[in-house]
């Protein structure tokens, strides 16, 4: 059971935008900052957003993340069919002293 | 930048493991270093960080006590020692770079 809390599934069609939230607390989310990872089927996990809002290289500008208190977003604007993955959000958790991952979303591309 | 890991296969429950991490195209005393897995269908999991020169060390709960972070940043490698192992720890291991490159993983499976 993890201390963050994600929706477990969203879809879209080609072009919408989607919306996944990542619910945490205190000791997490609100003092630290949220990355996101995309999981495609059978791949490592990438990082698609850093420190709440920063975007690595090379990482589509279609992706952009939010963090207001104890919650923190990840937005896929003009939705494709290859961002069809496992989405995850993570941080530090001050009172477990380790980092926490949240359960993942899996984004469908209708 | 490469991260490669190796070591795993299959154990027994109560047994133990050694998995490595091998990295190349980065300067490895530079960064923090973690172990993530992820179990069958399940999602990611993190299990354990190393701080860039070794000196600060962290577990999730489920593995205290059992599993030993290290790295020898003259070799590039970090090292995940797993001991009393059950089937609870059947999972892919990845080793990330904080938090931007990671390997392809190995997979370790428990079972007698």
């Amino acid at each position: 059971q993890s201390v963050l809390t994600q929706p477990p599934s969203a879809s879209g069609t080609p072009g919408q935008r989607v919306t996944i939230s990542c619910s945490g607390s205190s000791s997490n989310i609100a003092n630290f900052n949220v990355n996101w990872f995309q999981q495609l089927p059978g791949t490592a996990p990438k990082l698609l957003i850093y420190n709440n809002n920063q975007r690595p290289s090379g990482v589509p500008d279609r992706f952009s993340g939010s963090k207001s208190g104890t919650s923190a977003s990840l937005a896929i604007s003009g939705l494709q069919s290859e961002d069809e993955a496992e989405y995850y959000c993570a941080t530090w958790d001050g009172s477990l002293t380790g980092h926490v991952f949240g359960p993942g979303t899996k984004v469908t591309v209708l | 930048v490469q991260l490669v890991e190796s070591g795993g296969g299959l154990v027994q429950p109560g047994g133990s493991l050694r998995l490595s991490c091998a990295a190349s195209g980065v300067i490895f005393s530079n960064y923090d270093m973690s172990w993530v897995r992820q179990a069958p269908g399940k999602g990611l999991e993190w299990v354990s960080s190393i701080s860039n020169s070794g000196t600060s060390t962290f577990y999730a709960g489920s593995v205290k006590g059992r599993f030993t972070i290290s790295r020898d940043n003259s070799k590039n490698t970090l090292t995940l020692l797993m001991n009393s192992l059950t089937s609870d720890d059947t999972a892919i291991y990845y080793c990330a770079k904080h938090w931007d490159v990671w390997g392809r993983g190995t997979t370790v499976t428990v079972a007698s």
